[in-house]
């Protein structure tokens, strides 16, 4: 089954300990991507990659490091978590950067 | 920057009728859109999209209309079922510039239906 598979689904951390939310798809797309949603201001774009070894910035990059090394992972760093990073996080996955995204099914990050 | 929003933000349809989710976009540069649908509990799910170059595309029950003159996205659900109860998004393709390009996201509309 084509997917995009996050782990963890849900996390309650404090600040300053660093984290990994990993992400994985198998559809052997290009193309990847981190979001934020919060209530009120909808999904927000983190940092996005085009492919191996290429990523970029999003909307909301501060406080956060992506890594590309291999097509199908896309691991989503925060080195000193704040309370402000709390938030449900999904990552996606396209074909290439003008197709639809696949999205996961979600991450909820909790911050104390 | 310029971003992406709804009119509505709350939609209420009785079972059976049509619905119709409003989009407006202010980058006349966009030239791909998307909806998504987004179930309480998962990720965004891809619908429909449409291509600048296109007014209208129809799918399963749904249809997109484009109308880039005064740069409105909609989506309409025809015969609104229970199971379409959702938040739906629309999104639009910016070229952020190298041949990249990010998706930018609208607030978001909850479409709910009476039964």
């Amino acid at each position: 089954e084509a997917q995009v598979t996050q782990n963890p689904r849900y996390l309650i951390t404090v600040t300053g300990k660093k984290l990994t939310v990993t992400c994985s798809q198998n559809m052997n797309h290009e193309y990847m991507s981190w979001y934020r949603q919060d209530p009120g201001l909808g999904l927000r774009q983190i940092y996005y990659s085009m492919n191996v070894e290429v990523t970029d910035k999003g909307d909301v990059p501060e406080g956060y490091k992506v890594s590309r090394k291999e097509k199908r992972n896309f691991p989503l760093i925060l080195e000193s978590p704040s309370p402000n990073q709390t938030s449900l996080y999904f990552c996606a996955s396209s074909r290439g950067s003008q197709g639809p995204q696949h999205f996961g099914d979600g991450t909820r990050l909790s911050i104390l | 920057g310029e971003s992406v929003g709804l009119h509505l933000p709350t939609l209420s349809v009785q079972e059976g009728d049509n619905s119709i989710i409003n989009c407006a976009y202010s980058n006349s540069a966009s030239d791909y859109f998307i909806w998504y649908k987004q179930e309480s509990g998962k990720g965004p799910q891809f619908i429909i999209d449409i291509r600048s170059n296109m007014d209208k595309r129809q799918g399963q029950r749904v249809t997109v209309l484009l109308n880039k003159t005064v740069k409105h996205l909609s989506l309409q659900i025809a015969a609104t079922q229970p199971g379409d109860s959702a938040v739906y998004f629309c999104a639009e393709n910016t070229n952020s510039g190298a041949g990249s390009y990010q998706l930018t996201f609208g607030k978001g509309t909850k479409l709910s239906v009476i039964p």
